[in-house]
């Protein structure tokens, strides 16, 4: 079946950091791709997305590309900051089980100012 | 903008009280799903539905069920609520066309004691 695999957390960086969340995923078609973020004590939001190979997802500084040959999204921002701090979940849609989502476990940030 | 609306943002109820968790979307959308969220546990599909009327179990409907009346609206029934049933409990929507991705409430923190 799909599954998605999110770098261990917590992630503590300093303001103005680069970040990079590391996303690998296993599925049977095509799937698209998420990243949502989690601020405390609220719902998800999708922060971006990316639907086919090579796409770049990108949203409020942050980025992921789509890499079919390596089954990976990973996050990155150049430089966050202490607003940044959140759960991201990694998460893909698979062409066979269209209406539900697979999740990752989700990655705590910190930013430190 | 896309709105997911649940009914509390936080509720207490005592062990053996019948629980109903409301969740309303304006986007037309019709697939509605329910999650529940723990430390360490990520997010777990408990039902979801793709029509009025339909249901489908996810991951752990034990202890639950569901209700979708209208489109926009799908309910979570806790028939008698148990202390293991303390969590937080979010609702999401798609559309069946796209990429599938949700877009979710604010979350309802509901602790059973």
């Amino acid at each position: 079946g799909d599954s998605v695999t999110q770098m261990e957390g917590p992630v503590t960086l300093s303001e103005e950091a680069f970040l990079t969340i590391n996303c690998t995923y296993t599925a049977t078609g095509y799937p698209s791709l998420f990243w949502y973020v989690q601020y405390p004590g609220e719902g998800l939001q999708l922060l971006l997305k990316a639907t086919k190979a090579d796409d770049k997802g990108s949203n409020k500084g942050f980025e992921a590309t789509y890499r079919k040959e390596t089954t990976s999204f990973h996050l990155e921002k150049g430089s966050v900051q202490v607003s940044d701090s959140a759960v991201y979940f990694c998460a893909l849609s698979d062409v066979g089980s269209a209406r539900q989502l697979t999740f990752g476990s989700g990655t705590q940030l910190t930013v430190l100012p | 903008d896309v709105k997911v609306t649940q009914s509390s943002r936080y509720l207490v109820k005592r062990t053996g009280e019948k629980v109903f968790l409301e969740c309303v979307q304006d986007m037309d959308h019709e697939n509605m799903f329910w999650y529940r969220q723990d430390p360490g546990l990520g997010l777990r599909l408990i039902y979801f539905s793709y029509d009025v009327k339909m249901k489908e179990k996810g991951d752990i409907p034990e202890g639950y069920s569901v209700s979708r009346e209208k489109k926009e609206r799908f309910s979570l029934i806790l028939e008698s609520a148990s202390t293991n049933q303390t969590s937080m409990y979010l609702c999401a929507s798609s559309s069946p066309t796209g990429f599938h991705e949700q877009y979710f409430g604010p979350g309802t923190r509901l602790t059973v004691t």
